[in-house]
């Protein structure tokens, strides 16, 4: 069975700081693996994905996440960031050719001034 | 600009009615999905389709229904609402093929008095 686990509920952070949201996996087959951001009362806005290949993504808005098989992990990062990255965020991992996904609870960006 | 819609954004109505929320996209996307999410939890699968008059319940119990007539309409209904039912509707859809990402509605907030 597969499962998506964001350890961080919530991460407060100054603005034009790095930021670092953490995501692990569980998977006994080959997944695919996606980052979605959500703005208060919005509905869900891919951020990336990785299917294969660099381990390294780069997404919209600044963001890259890398895939790390052996850890399991696929963190999100931002070198900088701003007060309009306040936001929810989404990891999601994916089920094969339904592209049915699995979400993880989300982490709260909280970017102060 | 949103590809994928949602009616209404925010629905309060009393126990006991019948509620359908809307759902139409523009993309010709044969996937089609519903979640439920409430504040701070993860999104749950409460429905799926594959494509036109082909539906399946998802990860989570729901006392809803959906239908899919045609490819870009796949409408949610409430047979009686109750308190229990009220929380945010989002639904999305993808392309057919391995890794698709999905695409969401605005979401619809429900509140059942």
């Amino acid at each position: 069975a597969q499962s998506v686990t964001q350890l961080d509920s919530q991460v407060p952070v100054f603005e034009e700081a790095p930021v670092e949201l953490r995501c692990n996996y569980s998977s006994s087959v080959s997944v695919y693996l996606f980052w979605y951001v959500q703005y208060p009362n919005q509905g869900l806005q891919l951020l990336l994905k990785y299917l294969s290949g660099s381990t390294l993504v780069k997404g919209i808005n600044g963001f890259e996440a890398e895939f790390n098989k052996s850890q399991t992990s696929f963190h999100l990062r931002k070198p900088s960031v701003h007060i309009s990255d306040t936001a929810e965020y989404f990891c999601a991992v994916g089920r094969g050719a339904t592209n049915k996904l699995i979400f993880g609870t989300g982490t709260l960006l909280a970017v102060q001034p | 600009e949103a590809d994928i819609y949602q009616t209404p954004r925010y629905l309060v109505i009393g126990t006991g009615k019948k509620i359908t929320l809307e759902c139409s996209q523009t993309m010709g996307h044969d996937k089609m999905y519903w979640y439920q999410q409430d504040p701070g939890m993860e999104l749950h699968l409460i429905h799926y389709s594959y494509g036109v008059n082909s539906t399946e319940k998802g990860d989570l119990s729901s006392e809803s229904t959906v239908s899919r007539i045609r490819t870009e309409h796949f409408p949610l209904t409430l047979e009686s609402a109750r308190p229990s039912h009220t929380s945010q509707y989002l639904c999305a859809s993808s392309n057919t093929g391995e890794a698709q990402p999905q695409h969401f509605g605005d979401g619809t907030r429900l509140s059942i008095l």
